[in-house]
């Protein structure tokens, strides 16, 4: 397996363009997560999803944010306006259920907003 | 009280040497616990589950202490490979996950 893949690897845009985050995650788990990671706040959870249903998105900071998983293989993470205090990495990750099974990262997006 | 603490260190530790370090949780209804590593500018990835019994691998021990709400990690023979930020994860019953922010820890040679 590819393992969890996101894309693009890096992103820089200007402020106030929309940001559009991809991920696939592995084939066969039923969870997918979105996190966002800075030097200040750490690794932060912002929205998952079981079976493709949003559970949880207490994490998402504002609606500039939203998340979409439209079928089992594909997610979306978009920001739109984009802001220079977005600037962070990006992680999407799967795993077989939720919080109680290893959940595996994909390498994440760079994200630099000017 | 933050609901996941870690000290951020970082720990410099000589080869060969053990180290050990504590996280501490605040939710005493917290389930399940893990040990993540990070390395610089990659992905986490996972080290350990956590069991209440404990659980040894290889070099590596992870330990929970309800009583107290921490989970510990040790690490004994430190090898340079094992420089890396430690990520603590805890989980609750309503499948709220939170990760602390990390204890660095450099091994020197």
């Amino acid at each position: 397996d590819a393992g969890v893949i996101q894309s693009p690897r890096h992103e820089v845009t200007e402020m106030g363009q929309e940001v559009t985050l991809r991920c696939k995650p592995i084939s066969g788990h039923n969870s997918l997560f979105w996190y966002r990671q800075t030097m200040m706040r750490g690794l932060e959870l912002l929205i998952y999803f079981n079976n493709n249903v949003p559970i949880d998105d207490s994490g998402m900071p504002e609606d500039r944010f939203s998340a979409k998983m439209p079928n089992a293989s594909f997610s979306t993470l978009k920001i739109q306006p984009s802001e220079p205090r977005d600037s962070a990495v990006y992680f999407c990750a799967s795993s077989l259920r939720t919080s109680d099974y290893e959940q595996y990262f994909g390498p994440g997006t760079r994200l630099t907003v000017t | 009280r933050k609901e996941v603490e870690q000290d951020p260190g970082p720990f410099n530790v000589p080869e060969g040497a053990t180290v050990a370090f504590n996280c501490t949780y605040s939710n005493s209804a917290s389930q399940s616990f893990f040990w993540y590593r990070q390395d610089c500018r990659k992905e986490p990835k996972l080290l350990m589950s956590v069991y209440s019994s404990g659980n040894e691998d290889g070099r590596f021990t992870a330990q929970l202490n309800r009583a107290s709400q921490y989970i510990s990690l040790l690490i004994r023979d430190s090898k340079l490979s094992d420089s890396a930020t430690y990520l603590c994860v805890v989980s609750n019953r309503d499948d709220k996950i939170i990760f602390g922010k990390g204890t660095r820890l450099h091994i020197l040679p």
